[in-house]
């Protein structure tokens, strides 16, 4: 079982629905991130969260501690969504590395 | 303030060659980390530097090695490189004790 398990693996979605993805991690952690990465590779740091809710925009991301899982959430979705979201926690221990979920490839249509 | 930049951003290299990349950490940061990303899946941590000093390692064979220099930039060398090395590798900067990280655009290596 990976450390960082994320749901779902696909989704595509209509421009303007609200969409929700999930992440769920095994290990103790100081952070949780949310990352954007578009075709051709760079990764863009949407958010770094330790307890509670952030918002940037559109943009909604959650964390519950004690069960150890995340959601980002994508309000009124547009076709420049489309992008891969990975969801990556911050261990302890071993140089504070981050470890990846396998990402959510998210289309939207419009 | 600039972010991070890698190079190069494409390469291809044949088995059994060695290759190196680099990375500019954004200005301010102390740290470097080092990620794989295979086709279809998450990077996975190769190892970070803090202060010139190797300061953790994942699971990866000492051929892959690293240098982080005095202004804080980074090298990842490869030696004997095999088809499977073929992947994005990503370098991230950040401050220790801050917990963000700037991410480059990555080096897409090609082994044939």
């Amino acid at each position: 079982k990976n450390e960082v398990e994320q749901s779902p693996q696909n989704l595509t979605a209509q421009e303007g629905e609200f969409i929700t993805i999930n992440c769920s991690y095994s290990v103790g952690i100081s952070a949780l991130h949310w990352l954007q990465q578009h075709p051709g590779g760079g990764i863009v740091s949407l958010f770094m969260l330790s307890s509670g809710k952030k918002k940037h925009g559109r943009l909604i991301a959650t964390i519950n501690i004690q069960e150890k899982h995340s959601s980002l959430h994508i309000t009124a979705s547009h076709p420049r969504d489309s992008a891969v979201y990975i969801c990556a926690v911050r261990s302890g221990g071993n140089g504070n590395k981050l470890v990846f979920g396998a990402g959510t490839i998210l289309r939207v249509k419009s | 303030e600039t972010g991070v930049t890698q190079s190069p951003t494409h390469l291809i290299k044949t088995r059994g060659q060695q290759v190196t990349l680099r990375c500019s950490s954004q200005s301010g940061h102390n740290t470097v980390s080092w990620y794989q990303q295979a086709l279809g899946q998450g990077p996975q941590f190769i190892f970070q530097y803090y202060r010139e000093e190797e300061n953790g390692r994942g699971n990866f064979p000492p051929r892959f090695s690293g240098l982080q220099f005095p202004n804080y930039s980074s090298e990842l060398n490869v030696n004997a490189l095999e088809l499977d090395d073929s992947a994005l590798y990503l370098c991230a900067s950040s401050l220790e004790g801050w917990g963000g990280y700037t991410f480059g655009s990555g080096t897409r290596l090609t082994v044939v």
